[in-house]
């Protein structure tokens, strides 16, 4: 079966400041992955996706991810972070092929911003 | 317009007092879920559906059902609820062709006194 492990529950930083939120997943076989945002009192939104093809991975709102298989780490990434960036970050594996195609959610990381 | 529609958005109830929080989409998607969301727990799967009168158990299936008698719906139904079940909802649907992207409806937020 899948999981994800998001070992940070809380990030703090600094606005301007980079940003790294972790994820580590495990999975059998070549998995997809997925990044979402929760902003406050909203749904979830999808920020990038891997499926196959180049490891480093664009987004939306200047966010970038990296899948690294040897380390089974999809780690999310944003040069400089805007005070609009405060959510809670979701990562998210699913099968490619086989399998369950429902994804399995990590646990989340809420980002916390300050000015 | 693409989406995934859930009603109610939020919903005050009482111990015991049956409900049903009804999910559908437009998209034709196979795949549907339910995740509750806790503080500190994350999204936690509660049911799962792989087509019409295809239904799975998730993580957390204990007080709830669900049914999929049509593509487009996948109701959650809380037969008795009770307090442990206060929560944020979210219903999601999924298909191959789209990968596996999750689309989620805007959540209801449950509360049961």
């Amino acid at each position: 079966a899948q999981s994800v492990t998001q070992p940070d529950i809380h990030i703090t930083v600094s606005e301007g400041a980079s940003l790294e939120l972790r994820c580590n997943y495990s999975y059998g076989a070549t998995p997809y992955l997925f990044w979402y945002v929760q902003s406050p009192g909203q749904g979830l939104q999808l920020l990038l996706k891997y499926f196959s093809g180049d490891t480093l991975v664009q987004g939306i709102k200047g966010f970038e991810a990296e899948f690294k298989r040897s380390q089974s780490s999809f780690n999310l990434r944003k040069p400089s972070v805007h005070w609009s960036d405060a959510a809670e970050y979701f990562c998210a594996v699913a099968a490619a092929s086989g399998g369950s195609y429902i994804p399995t959610f990590g646990r989340g990381t809420s980002l916390i911003v300050h000015p | 317009e693409a989406q995934v529609t859930q009603n109610p958005r939020y919903l005050i109830t009482v111990t015991g007092k049956k409900l049903t929080v009804t999910c559908s989409q437009n998209m034709n998607h196979e795949y549907m879920s339910w995740y509750r969301q806790d503080p500190g727990l994350g999204l936690r799967q509660i049911y799962y559906s792989m087509n019409v009168e295809v239904t799975d158990k998730g993580d957390v299936p204990e007080g709830y059902k669900v049914s999929r008698k049509e593509k487009r719906n996948f109701p959650l139904i809380l037969e008795s609820p009770s307090p442990n079940q206060t929560s944020l909802y979210f219903c999601a649907s999924t298909t191959t062709s789209a990968k596996n992207i999750q689309y989620f409806g805007a959540g209801t937020r449950l509360s049961v006194l």
